[in-house]
């Protein structure tokens, strides 16, 4: 299993600025996830977080909104960029310590743009 | 496109019933499919993992069974009590694995 913390839970941000979140777990793990949760929705993948290298966007997001960095096997950061109240929702980190395994999730940060 | 189906509507059932949360998937052949619990304000939880070569499994409570050619698994909770209520969220995976793409989840309340 894994332990993941973000940083911060919650945020209340102005249109127009960027938030940087923060997710740390306990142990190396070869895949990172970024999610985005909406308020009464599904998770929908951002990106997948690769170490030494770009992140793996999904159809719909972009890396100049949502730059991601993966320095390490243990850390990763996801800019919210340029934000607007449609980025209000949840974000979520979470791994996989294998192709096959089960997901781990952070608790999420909970964004509001105003 | 890939779709996933779960119940949208949420389910309510008594204390000490069988729950019974259905999924579907259309346009793609998983290699595996996971369930998850989600409570309000947290990140999921995985219960289950079952692989296309598995019928059915069990853990404690859960039970969850995957039908490839329906395209389709059930979860069931047996003797349900009200510390189940939640969002029950189901992911199948393709064969790779490396990313899940989430179902819109199904809300149980369980009565006392």
């Amino acid at each position: 299993s894994a332990v993941i913390s973000q940083k911060p839970s919650r945020d209340i941000c102005q249109r127009g600025t960027s938030l940087t979140i923060q997710c740390q777990v306990d142990s190396q793990v070869t895949m990172m996830f970024w999610y985005r949760q909406q308020p009464g929705q599904s998770l929908t993948l951002i990106a997948t977080a690769n170490q030494g290298s770009e992140a793996t966007y999904e159809s719909g997001f972009v890396i100049d909104k949502f730059p991601i960095s993966r320095p390490n096997l243990t850390f990763s950061t996801l800019t919210v960029s340029n934000m607007s109240p449609e980025d209000s929702s949840i974000y979520l980190c979470s791994v996989k310590t294998g192709g096959y395994d089960e997901q781990y999730f952070g608790p999420g940060t909970r964004l509001t743009v105003t | 496109s890939q779709k996933i189906e779960q119940n949208s509507e949420a389910l309510n059932i008594q204390e000490g019933k069988t729950a019974t949360l259905t999924c579907n998937y259309t346009n793609y052949s998983p290699a595996y499919l996971q369930w998850y619990r989600q409570d309000p304000g947290r990140g999921p939880v995985f219960l289950l993992l079952i692989r296309e070569n598995e019928k059915e499994k069990r853990k404690e409570r859960l039970k969850v069974t995957f039908d490839t050619t329906l395209k389709q698994s059930l979860f069931h909770i047996t003797a349900s009590q009200p510390a189940d209520s939640a969002t029950y969220l189901c992911a199948p995976s393709n064969t790779g694995g490396f990313k899940t793409i989430f179902g819109a989840g199904t809300r149980l309340f369980v009565k006392a």
